[in-house]
């Protein structure tokens, strides 16, 4: 059964770094990319980083960019976000998800879908003092 | 960015009823776009992905369609589960992969 369980979550102050982790198990974790979303209380979803499945390609948005990591050690199946000076608007429930990609091809030309097929049930960051 | 512009952001509707969400795109995406249902405290699920296609396992009442940079999901019949919040997201070309800002269907 594809599974991701995400860890790591509590309360921290401002200016403070925090760690999260995700654990894969029942699919090759290697075979896939991998990505951070979270969602603040009563919020919508806020898509924040994007890793490749070898770790060679990464992106984040804007909100988090400078202050976030994002990496993975496909030897132990297991995606990271490490986060530094957060801030209160940081708290969240941070979910990992898997990216699947389908090959298409319209008038437009090849190319790939990509979206977040299996998703961890999320950690919760409190940053507050 | 691509920006994504979701609507309504709320929608009350009754079992049996036929509804649909509507999301644009501020610029082309192709049919880079995907429907996500969320319950109250669980994880998003994926329901449909390059804008019309079905993932395994959601049931065919479910549909996704495009019109240009405007996408809709349709439910044909509501039953008692759908009521929850639904996020389009476009993934085209290189991220960030936005989100659009949610609809929540309620019961009448």
């Amino acid at each position: 059964q594809e599974q991701l369980v995400e860890s790591g979550g509590g309360l921290v102050k401002p200016g403070r770094s925090l760690r999260l982790s995700c654990a894969a198990s029942g699919f090759i974790f290697s075979d896939y990319y991998m990505t951070w979303i979270r969602q603040a209380p009563g919020k919508g979803l806020e898509w924040i980083s994007y890793i490749s499945s070898s770790g060679s390609a990464i992106y984040y948005a804007d909100s988090v960019k400078g202050r976030f990591t994002i990496s993975r050690d496909n030897a132990k199946n297991s995606l990271y976000l490490q986060m530094n000076s957060l801030r209160a608007d940081d708290t969240a429930v941070y979910f990992c998800a898997r990216g699947e990609r389908s090959f298409y091809y319209d008038s437009s030309g090849a190319d790939y879908f990509y979206y977040m097929d299996v998703w961890g049930k999320g950690t919760t960051v409190t940053v507050s003092s | 960015d691509i920006q994504m512009t979701q609507f309504p952001s709320s929608l009350s509707a009754s079992v049996g009823d036929r509804v649909t969400i509507t999301c644009r795109a501020s610029q082309n995406i192709r049919s880079n776009l995907n429907w996500y249902q969320q319950k109250p405290g669980e994880a998003p699920k994926l329901l449909i992905y390059g804008a019309s296609a079905l993932q395994s396992g959601v049931p065919s009442r479910f549909s996704g369609s495009e019109s240009g940079t405007d996408f809709s999901l349709t439910i044909s019949s509501l039953q008692p589960e759908d009521f929850a919040t639904y996020y389009c997201q476009q993934s085209y070309s290189t991220p960030p992969y936005t989100f659009g800002q949610g609809t929540k269907l309620e019961i009448k």
